[in-house]
């Protein structure tokens, strides 16, 4: 166990439609990223915030936006969703935002749009 | 865009068996981590390498990376079933925010 949660763990919706997907870091952690998985693109990073700042952005589609609560939790959320966007989403926590802190990855949320 | 490529892209050993992961990129990496990572689970970190030429062991692996910063290296000695996995490098963008995972090796330990 990471210390970092993710809720749901599976989402299944339809094209068109928005989702939020939920992630707690762990304890003390200020940092939060946010992947996508897909079997043709492999491990993408999509956003980094660090105590509520967006700090970095990566593949991020215009149709996806996230932010960080002051209780450092963040939010991801997808819409109009599509086909492509189905994928397992994984958040990502470090003490710190620099390069040299380790990052451990939630379980993950399964989405798929049918 | 994948910055780095890891060879090979599957590999299926008998215990026992010795067994080397590549990451190659064009691209200077401030520092470099290895994951591992388990169907339906998220990547677990193995380790952190920052200075080029850096060496570092974990019981049965060792890790490498580059003079140059733009490539490393896993070799995992006498593989265990246990080890059976998604292997995963991920570089570090000059402004350390940014990480860019390689293409990813998945690695089958035959009993």
């Amino acid at each position: 166990d990471s210390g970092v949660t993710q809720t749901p763990k599976h989402l299944i919706t339809a094209t068109g439609q928005r989702v939020t997907l939920r992630c707690s870091p762990r304890s003390g952690d200020l940092s939060v990223y946010w992947y996508q998985q897909s079997l043709d693109q492999g491990l993408q990073f999509l956003i980094q915030y660090y105590n509520g700042e967006e700090r970095a952005k990566g593949n991020i589609l215009e149709r996806f936006s996230a932010q960080q609560f002051p209780d450092l939790h963040s939010e991801l959320n997808l819409s109009s969703l599509e086909l492509g966007d189905s994928a397992l989403y994984f958040c990502a926590s470090s003490a710190l935002g620099s390069s040299y802190n380790e990052q451990f990855f939630g379980p993950g949320t399964r989405l798929t749009v049918l | 865009t994948q910055l780095l490529e890891q060879s090979p892209q599957f590999l299926s050993i008998q215990e026992g068996e010795n067994l080397t992961v590549y990451c190659n990129s064009s691209s200077v990496f401030s520092s470099l981590q290895w994951y591992r990572q388990e169907p339906g689970e998220g990547p677990v970190l193995l380790v952190t390498v920052v200075t080029g030429g850096e060496v570092k062991k974990l019981k049965r692996l060792t890790f490498q990376f580059g003079d140059a910063r733009k490539d490393s290296s896993l070799h995992i000695t006498a593989a265990q079933p246990g080890d059976t996995g998604l292997y995963l490098c991920a570089g570090a963008g000059n402004t350390g925010n940014q990480f860019y995972f390689g293409t990813g090796t998945s690695l089958t330990v035959i009993p």
